[in-house]
This record gives structure tokens, sequence and C-alpha cells, in this order.
């Protein structure tokens, strides 16, 4: 499985909207009803974290300024309100099939 | 707190060998899928190797079928991974991940001559 996002490059503005698309070369959705589509941010130095789980949920501390969505091939992740912490790298993911596969990975800078 | 711990990289020939090692707590290990993802320098990300709780399933991206192997032991709470026939394309961070959600700090490996 492929995933597609975009932009690669995301230069926002602090206090400013921003949003990454990832497209799947073929469906998410398992055979057992869910999707297993996740979200993680890079920091610089720093190892991933996971930010969004099965399209839609925010982990535990993760501001609620991130919202995921999309469904079957189509995801987006949207920062409603950038602030200076979330610059760094940001990968879609699944594991519905294997082997699980990330997106390139989009470099949000301000 | 879910804490992973990975040891054992460093420089390699290619063609040798070096095996990873990830301690686990903070949780119950055995009711965990652990796993494996590498990023070479500058990369992205790849999932290279999982294992379910019991240990009976193991799966292993193209890239590495036949030259890793990862296996657990449930009473020292770590996960291993056994690298051989070792490229240069193998150089990486490696990052030791529980189920889909916790990441250790990651350990380099270099594969060079």
């Amino acid at each position: 499985v492929v995933l597609t996002q975009s932009p690669l490059s995301l230069p926002v503005t602090l206090g400013q909207p921003a949003s990454i698309s990832c497209r799947s070369s073929q469906s998410l959705v398992h055979g057992d009803g869910n999707t297993y589509f996740n979200w993680y941010h890079q920091r610089p130095g720093q190892s991933p974290r996971r930010l969004i789980y099965k399209v839609s949920n925010r982990d535990s501390g993760v501001p609620d300024r991130f919202s995921g969505s999309g469904s079957v091939t189509d995801f987006t992740l949207k920062i409603s309100r950038v602030e200076a912490e979330d610059v760094g790298v940001y990968y879609c993911m699944q594991h519905t099939h294997w082997p699980h596969t990330f997106g390139q990975g989009t470099k949000l800078e301000i | 707190d879910v804490q992973l711990l990975e040891s054992g990289g460093g420089l390699v020939q290619p063609g040798g060998s070096l095996r990873l090692s990830c301690a686990a707590s903070g949780f119950i290990f055995s009711r965990h899928w652990m796993n494996w993802v590498r990023q070479a320098p500058g990369k992205g990300l790849e999932w290279v190797a999982n294992m379910n709780p019991d240990g009976i399933r193991k799966l292993y991206v193209d890239s590495v079928k036949g030259r890793f192997t990862i296996s657990r032991d449930s009473a020292q709470s770590s996960v291993y991974l056994q690298m051989s026939s070792l490229r240069v394309e193998d150089t990486a961070v490696y990052y030791c991940v529980r189920d889909d959600q916790d990441w250790g700090q990651g350990i380099m490996v270099t594969v060079s001559s």
C-alpha cells in the first residue's frame, strides 16, 4: 500500500490553520470494519509520536487543535491554529495491510 | 510510564551481523505486539518487522526477509532483532515500537566498510 502525502513542505504562520492530505493506493478498511490509519509527529532529533489513531482519535495529551478525518483512501490532518511546538515532520501510516507503510512525510515550518 | 530502551547498535561491515535488543517496562509485555521500525539518515520511516503477543506470528518487510529475525522473551520483557548479511542500505536508526503507539529513543546501526 502506497501512501502519498501532500504537500511535502508546508510553510505556515503562527496562529494560522494547516492541513495535510494523505491518499492511499487502496482501501484501508479492514475486514473487521476498522480503518487502521494513524498520524505521527516527529520533531528534529526525536522519535515519532503518535497523534491520531484509527483516522480521528486523538492520543492522550494531544492538543485539541489537532484533528483527523477521512475514510477509505483519503485522509486529512488539520491543525486549527499552528503553534511553534508543531514544527517537524508529520507522517501518515496504515496498518490495515502488511507491510505497514508510511507516507513520505510533510515538513511543517514556521 | 511505557519505556522502551534499545541497545546493541553500532558500526558493522557489509555482510556482518548485529543483534538489537529492546528492554520494555511499564506495561504487561505479553499482551502487546512488538515491532521494529527504521529510519535511514535524512529519510522517512520504514516498518521492518513485527511479532504478535504470543510470539507465533512474525512479519517482515520484503527487503529484510531471510536476513532479519525478530524474537521476544516475555520473562525478560524484551524484544530482539537479529540482523545478518547486512547491507549498506540497512544503515538507519532502528526504533522499538509497542503496538503502533509507543516508540523507543532509537539506536543507530551503520553498515560500512
